[in-house]
């Protein structure tokens, strides 16, 4: 079965901080991953995702995660966070049968000036 | 256009009224989805509609009705909801490929009085 694990339920920083948002998956086929984030009463938006190819994958505002097979992971970097980064991070996978996303538990990250 | 359009944003309902909820997109998606939301908590998959059919029900409860009119259109019928069933509810789009990226709407905030 797919699943995403994120680690840290929250995760706070300093504006001009670098950014790390941690994401390991369990998957028994080569995995389609995603970052999402969604501010405070609004819907998902995507990030970026991972399909096959580079494992460096750059996204919208300044994100980049990178696929580790060995490490099972996809983690979400920025190098230097803006106040306007506060939000709540999922990471996902495809289902394995279907288009379906599962979602990890999110990860909420602040920003303090 | 990569929107998927959601209404009402808000909704207030009695246990005993019946409600529904709106779904629209135009971006020639086949694959279209109902998730719930609770306060801190991921997105949890309710109905997956694949081609205009219902291809998963995640056994949501039959006080939730979803309907595919056409291919640009989702609704979810409500009925005898319970104050637990508030909650975010979110539509999304994709393409009927596994690594391809979920579209969402911005939500309908849904409260059950």
């Amino acid at each position: 079965a797919q699943s995403v694990t994120q680690l840290g339920s929250h995760v706070s920083v300093s504006e001009g901080a670098l950014v790390l948002l941690r994401c390991n998956y369990s998957s028994s086929v080569p995995p389609y991953l995603f970052w999402y984030v969604q501010y405070p009463n609004q819907g998902l938006q995507l990030l970026l995702k991972y399909t096959t190819g580079a494992t460096l994958v750059k996204g919208i505002n300044g994100f980049e995660a990178e696929f580790k097979k060995s490490e099972t992971s996809f983690h979400l970097t920025k190098p230097s966070a803006h106040m306007s980064d506060a939000a709540e991070y999922f990471c996902a996978v495809s289902a394995l049968a279907g288009t379906a996303l599962i979602f990890g538990k999110g990860t909420t990250l602040s920003v303090s000036s | 256009d990569t929107e998927v359009t959601q209404t009402p944003k808000h909704l207030v309902m009695g246990m005993t009224n019946k409600k529904s909820l709106k779904c629209e997109q135009h971006m020639g998606h086949r694959a279209m989805y109902w998730y719930k939301q609770k306060a801190k908590k991921p997105p949890e998959l309710m109905f997956v509609y694949s081609y205009e059919k219902l291809s998963i029900n995640e056994s949501v409860p039959s006080r939730f009705s979803p309907e595919c009119p056409n291919s640009s259109l989702l609704n979810l019928h409500l009925h005898a909801l319970q104050p637990e069933d508030s909650a975010l509810y979110l539509c999304a789009s994709s393409r009927e490929d596994r690594n391809t990226e979920a579209f969402f709407g911005q939500g309908t905030r849904l409260t059950v009085v």
